[in-house]
């Protein structure tokens, strides 16, 4: 089974600030990775995804998430966040092999302050 | 290209009642996936459609079910409903469902059950 763990709840920053959102799952079978924001009354939206290659990945908006296998974990970072980007994030994994679902962590909330 | 939409947006029902939601993917998209989203347990997926056929499906009781026709929408219906129903439905769709493609996310349906 897969499972993803965000430790962070919420996290406040001010205007400016760089941010990690941590992430980190856990899984016996080789998955993709993905981060998707969802703001205040919609759907959610994606970010960015891991699937091979470069363990560095850039996304929409300016941020960026770095695969690392050893440790199991894909944070996401953004080295100067805006107002615009107070929202919840979500981590999620999806096995390599056929399971065509989503398994989501609990999500941070993105609290920016000015 | 439109996105995802999903109707409707709100909806109050009491216990032992019955629900359908609807969801439209973008056009061309084939597959469709319903997520349940509550405070409690975040992000959870109910089952994914392919051309009419249930691929995959969560860990929900049988009041949970769901279909998908020609034209590839989907509705999922919830039948003798409990207060632990009340929650944010989400809809997605993909191209073909590969576990590592993007899914769209609908704006979601608001369901209270009283």
């Amino acid at each position: 089974a897969q499972s993803v763990t965000q430790l962070d709840s919420q996290v406040p920053v001010f205007e400016e600030a760089p941010v990690e959102l941590r992430c980190n799952y856990s899984s016996s079978v080789s998955v993709y990775l993905f981060w998707y924001v969802q703001y205040p009354n919609q759907g959610l939206q994606l970010l960015l995804k891991y699937l091979s290659g470069s363990t560095l990945v850039k996304g929409i908006n300016g941020f960026e998430a770095e695969f690392n296998k050893s440790q199991t974990s894909f944070h996401l970072r953004k080295p100067s966040v805006h107002i615009s980007d107070t929202a919840e994030y979500f981590c999620a994994v999806s096995r390599m092999d056929s399971s065509y679902k989503l398994i989501f962590g609990s999500g941070t909330r993105l609290l920016v302050r000015p | 290209k439109a996105g995802v939409t999903q109707t409707p947006r709100y909806l109050i029902k009491t216990r032992g009642q019955q629900v359908t939601l609807s969801c439209s993917p973008i056009s061309g998209h084939r597959s469709v996936s319903w997520y349940q989203q509550t405070p409690g347990q975040g992000l959870q997926f109910l089952f994914e459609y392919f051309s009419e056929t249930q691929r995959n499906k969560g860990n929900f009781p049988g009041r949970f079910s769901g279909r998908q026709f020609s034209n590839s929408r989907s509705e999922m219906n919830v039948s003798t409903l409990e207060l632990g129903d009340s929650a944010l439905y989400l809809c997605a769709s993909s191209s073909s469902g590969g576990t590592q493609e993007t899914q769209y996310f609908g704006p979601g349906t608001r369901l209270l059950v009283l």
